[in-house]
This record gives structure tokens, C-alpha cells and sequence, in this order.
């Protein structure tokens, strides 16, 4: 157990719809960034937020938002969902606003149908 | 945007040979970071090297920084297949206001037992 986590681990919708998947960060970090993992793009960094402000953004698309809450949980929502969306979706979490020792949940892995 | 490329892509050899993964980029970094990820898991750090010309040891594993902080290098002594998973080098960059994490290509590696 890494100390952040993620749910669901997996889930499976359809196109058009909208999910949220949750982050729940290491106790004591104030940072929490999401990246999407697919087979042919990698690990690619969509959004960071610290201590609920948003700090930096990546390929974040816009059918997808993000926010941190006071308790420094965060959620992803993502809408009209399309077959590309498909992938590992992987949130971290670090104490610094600088990219020091990410730690990284387990993964909500997405299937758009 | 900064690029990270990792070679070789994919690497498979025999137990108790020796073996180097390197990642190049033609951007500084303040530091580099290595992850070492499992399936249905999400990627665990290794290490960080922080200086220019900086080299770390993990047991088998020896990091390496480049001198001008623009690659690494990753060799591992006398492999073994629990050493079996996808490596990535990660960088943050130099520059104020661009401190997140930008993931390598990944090198994914198999040792045969």
C-alpha cells in the first residue's frame, strides 16, 4: 500500500457518458497530479493541484476537469467520454510543490465501450 | 515540452547478465528521477539524482546523472527476474514554473530465468 488511493480500480462505461474517479493523497502531501497511462502515449501529466489551487496543467483535455478539496482529496471527472479515453488513469501525490518523490496510487483503469 | 526518450523501447535477456537503459533528452533538469512500474500497478520510485555527474547505488542498480543534467542512465549487475518491469526516468524541469514531472517513453524489461 502506497498511502494514496484510488477509486474505482476499474470501470466500464459507455461513450457519451460522463465518471469520476477519486484520490484520496499520502497523508501529509499537499500535491496531487493525475497522469493517463496508455499503451502508446505513456504516462502523460494532465493536471497538478497544491493544497487545493490549481498548480500546473499538461494535455488536459477539455471534457476533463479536475479539483482538489479541502480535505486534499481530488477527483477527475471526465464527459462525453470517447473510445480514446480508454487507459490507466493514475494519480500521485507528494508533500513539495516541485516534482520531488511522487507516490503513486494503484490506478483506476477505464474502459469506454 | 520537454521529450525523454528511453532505449532500448524493450529488453529481454538471460539471469545474471549485466545490462544499461539510458535516457536522453536534449532539456536540463534539476533532477531525474527513476520509477520501476508493475502490472496493475502504478510506478514506484527508485531514486532521485540531483547533481550533475551524480551516481547512486541501490544494490544491483547504479544510477547515473549526465553532467550537463540533460540524461541518465540506468544499469543493473547480474539481473535477476524479480528485476522483470517497465522502467521509467522522469525529469523535472529546470525552469520556475515548470517543476512537474515528465515521464521517459519507458523501457520495458523481461529476465529470463
Amino acid at each position: 500500500d502506497s498511502g494514496v488511493t484510488q477509486t474505482p480500480k476499474h470501470l466500464i462505461t459507455a461513450t457519451g457518458q460522463r465518471v469520476t474517479l477519486r484520490c484520496s493523497p499520502r497523508s501529509g502531501d499537499l500535491s496531487v497530479y493525475w497522469y493517463q497511462q496508455s499503451l502508446d502515449q505513456g504516462l502523460q501529466f494532465l493536471i497538478q493541484y497544491y493544497n487545493g489551487e490549481e498548480r500546473a496543467k499538461g494535455n488536459i483535455l477539455e471534457r476533463f476537469s479536475a479539483q482538489q478539496f479541502p480535505d486534499l482529496h481530488s477527483e477527475l471527472n471526465l464527459s462525453s467520454l470517447e473510445l480514446g479515453d480508454s487507459a490507466l488513469y493514475f494519480c500521485a501525490s507528494s508533500a513539495r510543490q516541485r516534482g520531488y518523490g511522487y507516490t503513486f496510487g494503484s490506478g483506476t483503469r477505464l474502459t469506454v465501450v | 515540452t520537454q521529450l525523454l526518450e528511453q532505449s532500448p523501447q524493450f529488453l529481454s535477456i538471460q539471469e545474471g547478465e549485466n545490462l544499461t537503459v539510458y535516457c536522453n533528452s536534449s532539456s536540463v533538469f534539476s533532477s531525474l528521477q527513476w520509477y520501476r512500474q508493475e502490472p496493475g500497478e502504478g510506478p514506484v520510485l527508485l531514486v532521485t539524482v540531483v547533481t550533475g555527474g551524480e551516481v547512486k547505488k541501490l544494490k544491483r542498480l547504479t544510477f547515473q546523472f549526465g553532467d550537463a543534467r540533460k540524461d541518465s542512465s540506468l544499469h543493473i549487475t547480474a539481473a535477476q527476474p524479480g528485476d522483470t518491469g517497465l522502467y521509467l526516468c522522469a525529469g523535472v524541469g529546470a525552469n520556475f514554473g515548470n517543476e512537474k514531472l515528465t515521464f521517459g517513453t519507458g523501457t520495458r524489461l523481461t529476465i529470463i530465468p
